[in-house]
């Protein structure tokens, strides 16, 4: 199985800060990656698909990059509800698999 | 607006079974892939098992394979999980998703939460 690895597990920011998460596939992926975010209780919620593609309705402070094995999620401005666990996961071949995880702390 | 609605979670003790249910609508559910994921505190998030818009073609997790059955019923717009000699490590909320081609998983149910537990 193809493995995502994310980071950082964790990190401490503030309203108005960009933020940015990395994961790295275990293989050449393409860009068959997608980022979601999940609040506690809730179930994740699509955000970025195949790398870079802003889903409908969410706002355009969300953006994500790369292709191959290295990809990047970013916050260009931190907003209260932003608060929350990110997630990568890769549906490139067999499986789909998820990073571990980031949780954007005040 | 898409819609997956799960029911069936609950407390089991290890070695019981149970069956998860997962209604969806909103969109033209026989024409697409419908996934398993489920989430421990410790493990994170997991895909546990699919099945294709024609439930031609199943697929699971290695780790539930042999015990969970994946089906659907296209014409009630639904999709089940069948748990059979359930674990503590089987303990998780369980997610019912919408697979797209391009979009990859796309939208969640709210989630069921399974407890093995003697």
């Amino acid at each position: 199985d193809i493995q995502m690895t994310q980071s950082p597990s964790s990190l401490s920011a503030s309203v108005g800060d960009r933020v940015t998460i990395t994961c790295q596939a275990s293989q050449d992926i393409s860009n068959y990656v997608n980022w979601y975010q999940q609040k506690p209780g809730k179930a994740p919620k699509l955000l970025i698909y195949v790398a870079s593609s802003l889903e409908t309705g969410v706002p355009s402070r969300f953006s994500g990059s790369g292709s191959g094995t290295e990809f990047t999620f970013s916050i260009s401005s931190m907003q209260p509800e932003d608060f929350a666990t990110y997630y990568c996961q890769q549906h490139y071949n067999g499986p789909v698999t998820f990073g571990g995880g980031t949780k954007v702390e005040i | 607006e898409v819609q997956l609605v799960e029911s069936g979670g609950g407390l089991v003790k290890p070695g019981g079974s149970l069956r998860l249910s997962c209604t969806a609508s909103g969109f033209i559910f026989s024409t697409h892939t419908m996934t398993w994921v489920r989430q421990t505190p410790g493990k994170g998030l997991e895909w546990v098992s699919s099945i294709s818009g024609t439930s031609s073609d199943t697929y699971y997790a290695d780790s539930v394979k042999g015990r969970f059955a994946i089906s659907r019923d296209n014409a009630d717009k639904s999709v089940y999980l069948q748990m059979n000699s359930l674990r503590a490590e089987d303990t998780a909320v369980y997610y019912c998703a919408r697979r797209a081609a391009i979009r990859g998983i796309d939208y969640w149910g709210q989630g069921a939460l399974v407890i093995v537990s003697s």
